[in-house]
């Protein structure tokens, strides 16, 4: 399969531990997104990679939150002090930008974050 | 402020029936709107991209309407099958590179027997 793969799937914490998820894109794309997903709405943007550079971080991403994309190829999603309201679908997705075109965003299928 | 709306929040089909989901967007300069399926508990797949000049694109027994003076798109479902169960998020991107995706809540069907 060589579609966007993330891991974990699930992963449930308890309030106040740190977690990591990672995403490992298409291999061509140069494009790498992360999205946070509620029940019954739609992805919010959270933050995007161009190779290995981070571009745009939304107002979403607290403090507790960073990312990272060291090489240009896989990335990484830490939330710290995890609070109940991290709770939620966790999606990366990745797209080959080739000058002014752009491939459409090729999502994996998320790690849901419970924290209790 | 760039938006996406869709309607119905929620729709109720019996198989084999026809069905048209709704989108309203204000999202400005306009790129292209893209249709994308989510199965429950997956990531979306895109179904149709439409740029400012197309006007109707359709894949297999989806086929999406887009008329960029009003600002709107419609995706009709034709014969709708059990795995068409999902909900539909209409997204729009705006020019000018970047991030600039806007993304609506989507429509949640259900097909049923």
């Amino acid at each position: 399969d060589t579609g966007v793969s993330q891991d974990p799937r699930h992963k449930i914490t308890k309030r106040g531990q740190n977690v990591t998820f990672r995403c490992d894109p298409i291999s061509e794309h140069n494009r790498l997104y992360w999205y946070r997903q509620t029940l019954g709405q739609g992805p919010e943007f959270l933050t995007y990679f161009q190779n290995e550079a981070q571009l745009e971080k939304s107002r979403l991403l607290s403090d507790r939150f960073s990312a990272e994309r060291p090489k240009g190829s896989f990335s990484t999603l830490e939330i710290q002090r995890t609070e109940q309201g991290d709770s939620a679908m966790y999606l990366c997705a990745s797209s080959l930008i080739q000058g002014p075109v752009s491939s459409p965003l090729h999502f994996g299928n998320g790690t849901r974050l419970t924290v209790t | 402020k760039n938006q996406v709306e869709q309607s119905p929040q929620s729709l109720i089909i019996l198989e084999g029936k026809n069905c048209t989901l709704q989108c309203n967007y204000t999202v400005s300069p306009f790129s292209n709107l893209r249709w994308y399926k989510q199965d429950t508990g997956r990531g979306p797949v895109s179904l149709t991209i439409m740029t400012f000049s197309e006007n109707t694109k359709s894949n297999g027994r989806y086929t999406a309407t887009l008329d960029a003076d009003t600002k709107q798109s419609s995706l009709h479902i034709t014969a709708s099958q059990l795995s068409d169960s999902a909900s539909y998020i209409c997204v729009v991107s705006a020019t000018g590179g970047g991030n600039k995706l806007t993304f609506g809540t989507g429509t949640q069907l259900k097909v049923e027997l």
